[in-house]
């Protein structure tokens, strides 16, 4: 089955700092790859996502990239703000068989930006 | 915009008991999917429906079903809970079996 990895596993950075985040995905028919956030005891929370015919995408100070040959997609927030702390999970949809798109989460990235 | 919704939020139950967790997806999407998220665990896909049928089984043990109903909402009932069991369950609905919206979740404790 389909397998997520994700890095780091904690990440610390200044207000006004870069962060990225990095995902690694094992089943080459996977095609959509989502971002969520989660606040502690909320639900995830879709921030970005990105298809596998397109290798960038942009939405205001948060990107994503993908590499299909390596088979890894990766998170970027700039200008952190501490309201950007939050738990962040990348996950991969499986496209293959009779798949409705069930989604597969990587481990999850505890990001604390620190005013 | 119209949101995910389960009921209820939170639930306590004693071991060996039932429970029933709702879930009603944002309206004119097909597709529903269950998850489950221990603390500190990245959420585990349970099951999922389309168009009122089951289309995906993860790891959903053998104690617990789901359907679907004709006005597209659906329940997880849990039987014989265990400790284990503890966890916050998310449904998310889609309307594409592609991106998908998480409703507020339910949070159930088994004592």
């Amino acid at each position: 089955g389909e397998n997520v990895e994700q890095h780091p596993s904690t990440l610390s950075v200044q207000e006004g700092d870069s962060a990225v985040i990095k995902c690694t995905y094992s089943d080459s028919a996977s095609n959509y790859f989502p971002w969520y956030k989660q606040e502690l005891g909320k639900r995830p929370q879709l921030i970005i996502d990105i298809r596998s015919n397109v290798g960038e995408k942009k939405d205001q100070r948060i990107a994503v990239t993908l590499n299909k040959t390596a088979k890894h997609f990766s998170l970027h927030i700039t200008e952190t703000q501490p309201e950007d702390s939050a738990v962040y999970f990348c996950a991969a949809r499986f496209a293959g068989g009779t798949s409705y798109g069930k989604l597969t989460f990587g481990q999850g990235t505890i990001l604390t930006v620190h005013p | 915009a119209a949101g995910v919704i389960q009921s209820p939020r939170h639930l306590i139950k004693e071991k060996r008991e039932t429970a029933t967790l709702k879930c009603y997806p944002i309206p004119r999407h097909d597709t529903v999917y269950w998850y489950q998220q221990g603390p500190g665990q990245d959420p585990q896909f349970l099951i999922s429906f389309y168009e009122k049928m089951q289309s995906d089984k993860g790891s959903i043990p053998d104690r617990f079903s789901a359907q679907q109903f004709s006005d597209y909402h659906s329940e997880l009932n849990m039987s014989s809970l265990e400790l284990g069991d503890s966890a916050l369950y998310f449904c998310a609905s889609s309307p594409n079996k592609e991106t998908q919206y998480f409703g507020p979740g339910t949070r159930l404790l088994v004592l």
